[in-house]
């Protein structure tokens, strides 16, 4: 099993609409969580970090859930410069290997 | 302020060579990673340094991987041979301390044919 599992997608949601991924981890020990946005034939980049509280960036809001191992990321009023593949990031329990999951592919539509 | 710089962007090589990638981190970063990335199986950690120290390498594919880090500015990752199935993006990337942010470079695209 993958440690860090997410549905690959794509979604495929129009414009304005409010869109959610979730991600699951295997690792009960892990401690830190991020989500990263990769644009086509670009590099990874931070989006958010996810705290045990929950936190919001602006459209962006992120959640974790301890008792069932996973994490959310909601996207409200998509726009079109929203589409990218969003990757789901855990670590190892405390070291700095953290584990990717594949990426959920999003295209926002007209 | 200067990213992590990786060369070469892109390389063709035909099966067999030897492939040398290159990666220049941020500067007073003390971790630095080398990723795989493919449609099949996603971003893959190969193997990270930290203070040039390697530090896990448990996914580096097999014996014709190898990485060093000689200096904080400096690390290379070598396929030699090198086969087509290698044919993927590496990035490099680094990051300050523990569970903080990662930054990667733009990557090099490899194909191997």
């Amino acid at each position: 099993r993958k440690e860090v599992e997410q549905d690959p997608g794509p979604f495929n949601v129009p414009e304005g609409a409010t869109v959610a991924f979730n991600c699951t981890y295997s690792n009960s020990a892990s401690q830190s969580f991020f989500w990263y946005r990769q644009d086509c034939r670009k590099e990874p980049k931070l989006l958010m970090s996810v705290y045990s509280s929950g936190n919001e960036d602006g459209r962006f809001t992120a959640q974790l859930n301890r008792a069932s191992q996973y994490i959310s990321l909601l996207i409200r009023d998509s726009k079109l410069s929203d589409s990218a593949t969003y990757l789901c990031v855990g670590d190892s329990g405390g070291y700095q290997k953290v584990t990717f999951g594949i990426g959920t592919k999003l295209q926002v539509i007209p | 302020d200067a990213g992590v710089i990786q060369s070469p962007r892109h390389e063709v090589t035909e099966m067999g060579q030897e492939v040398t990638l290159r990666c220049k981190p941020i500067s007073g970063h003390d971790y630095l990673f080398w990723y795989r990335q493919t449609m099949m199986r996603g971003l893959e950690l190969l193997i990270y340094f930290n203070n040039n120290v390697p530090i896990d390498d448990s996914g580096m594919p097999e014996d014709r991987f190898s990485a060093k880090m000689p200096n904080a500015s400096f690390s290379t990752l070598k396929i030699q041979p090198s086969e087509p199935r290698d044919s993927a993006v590496y990035f490099c990337a680094s990051s300050l301390s523990r569970a903080s942010t990662i930054y990667f470079g733009e990557g090099s695209w490899l194909t191997v044919v």
